[in-house]
């Protein structure tokens, strides 16, 4: 059985700083994806980052980083020099190959930046 | 390239009664799926079209169906409404099947049953 853990429930940062958003799984397939989506308050899900499970490379975007962790089975996502438009709601996604479409979300992490 | 857009955005409907949202993926994608958003349980995924099939199905009661059109424009049908079903319904769009085809959604039908 899939499942997804977000552990952080909410987290509130000032601007500018950096903030860490974790997210572990679970999967007894070798083949998957994980996905990081982002719900602002209107509450469409915006697509952020796709990853398979064979591809390990960190990536960054702008602001945005992902660190991509097999053996720990987690797959982070760091926004550097935090800004107010940064708040929203953060899932991260899991998808099995054999899965088709279906998506397993974790909880969520509620991300507060203030000014 | 217009986004996925859902119909009506909002809607307050009685228990006992039914609804019918409507979905409009991306064009060129061939994939629906439906998913459910509630405090209490999170994002829970409903079901899955491609090609006027459903190829999967979550854990929901045959309350909850849908099907899809043939030009991919999918719709969700809730019979005997219950106040628990009040919910976000968001859809997401593909090209195609698979978890190496990125779902996009919608802005979501938001859902009150009184």
């Amino acid at each position: 059985a899939q499942k997804v853990t977000q552990a952080q429930t909410e987290i509130s940062v000032v601007e500018k700083e950096d903030v860490t958003l974790d997210c572990v799984y679970e999967t007894r397939d070798t083949t998957y994806y994980l996905f990081w989506y982002k719900q602002p308050p209107s509450g469409e899900l915006v697509f952020l980052i796709r990853r398979n499970s064979f591809d390990e490379q960190n990536e960054i975007s702008g602001r945005y980083s992902w660190n991509f962790q097999k053996s720990t089975s987690s797959f982070n996502f760091t926004i550097t020099a935090s800004q107010v438009v940064d708040s929203a709601v953060y899932f991260c996604a899991l998808s099995d190959y054999n899965a088709g479409n279906m998506l397993t979300f974790g909880g969520g992490t509620r991300l507060m930046v203030k000014p | 390239k217009a986004g996925v857009t859902q119909t009506p955005r909002y809607l307050i409907k009685t228990r006992g009664q039914q609804v019918t949202l409507s979905c409009s993926p991306i064009s060129g994608h061939r994939s629906v799926s439906w998913y459910q958003q509630t405090p209490g349980q999170g994002l829970q995924f409903l079901f899955e079209y491609f090609s006027e099939t459903q190829r999967n199905k979550g854990n929901f009661p045959g309350r909850f169906s849908g099907r899809q059109f043939s030009n991919s424009r999918s719709e969700m049908n809730v019979s005997t409404l219950e106040l628990g079903d009040s919910a976000l319904y968001l859809c997401a769009s593909s090209l195609a099947p698979g978890g190496s085809n990125t779902q996009y959604f919608g802005p979501g039908t938001r859902l009150t049953v009184l």
